[in-house]
């Protein structure tokens, strides 16, 4: 099977703009759940979709957000870049159950100008 | 709330050395906890979780809940060893993982 991809692998922006950054899961995969990693506070969970659904959050602001669509591909959106929101963006895709284990993509590098 | 702490973020050991990298956790349920490697210029990958008890490219690592401790050791490391280890968490609330920030390991030759 092909592993989870994700689009674009690099991406520049200014701030203000806004960004949409896509995950494939790996075929069959209906979890995927998205991380940011920086340097600073390091891999930190952003939220879960699972058969369309969030099912979990974590501590960001409203600005991130997410969606699933119903052949399981997710999409994550920031609003209103800021400088601190330069990172690389993470997918993991996981069968279906909270006991699965997380496959992650190769990321998504963010940087905001 | 839920923790990770991998105390050194960088570890140097010689070839044919022991490598125990740390992992300490806080969490007041019952965890489950992962190791996850990064190799150079590859993606994040499973390593092993403590509930497989298995040993993968000789790593294995046992969970103390007294010691609120999951380290991982390898008896004698290898040159290809060399990458970054992420200890994490996840709770039995959801598919969400709380990560360490995460082990440089250098092995020498």
């Amino acid at each position: 099977k092909a592993g989870v991809t994700q689009t674009p692998r690099y991406l520049i922006k200014t701030r203000g703009q806004q960004v949409t950054l896509s995950c494939s899961p790996i075929s069959g995969h209906r979890s995927v759940s998205w991380y940011q990693q920086t340097p600073g506070q390091g891999l930190q969970f952003l939220f879960e979709y699972f058969s369309e659904t969030q099912r979990n959050k974590g501590n960001f602001p409203g600005r991130f957000s997410g969606r699933q669509f119903s052949n399981s591909r997710s999409e994550m959106n920031v609003s209103t870049l800021e400088l601190g929101d330069s990172a690389l963006y993470l997918c993991a895709s996981s069968p279906r159950t909270i006991t699965d284990t997380q496959y992650f993509g190769p990321g998504t590098r963010l940087t905001v100008l | 709330a839920q923790r990770v702490t991998q105390p050194e973020k960088l570890l140097s050991v010689f070839k044919g050395a022991p490598v125990e990298l740390k992992c300490n956790y806080s969490y007041s349920g019952s965890p489950e906890l992962f190791w996850y490697v990064q190799y150079s210029r590859q993606r994040l990958q499973l390593l092993l979780r403590h509930i497989s008890r298995e040993s993968i490219k000789g790593f294995t690592a046992d969970l103390n809940k007294g010691e609120t401790s999951f380290h991982l050791k390898k008896p004698f490391a290898q040159e290809e060893d060399s990458a970054m280890y992420y200890c994490a968490l996840r709770n039995n609330a959801g598919n969400m993982l709380t990560f360490g920030g995460g082990t440089r390991l250098m092995v020498k030759p």
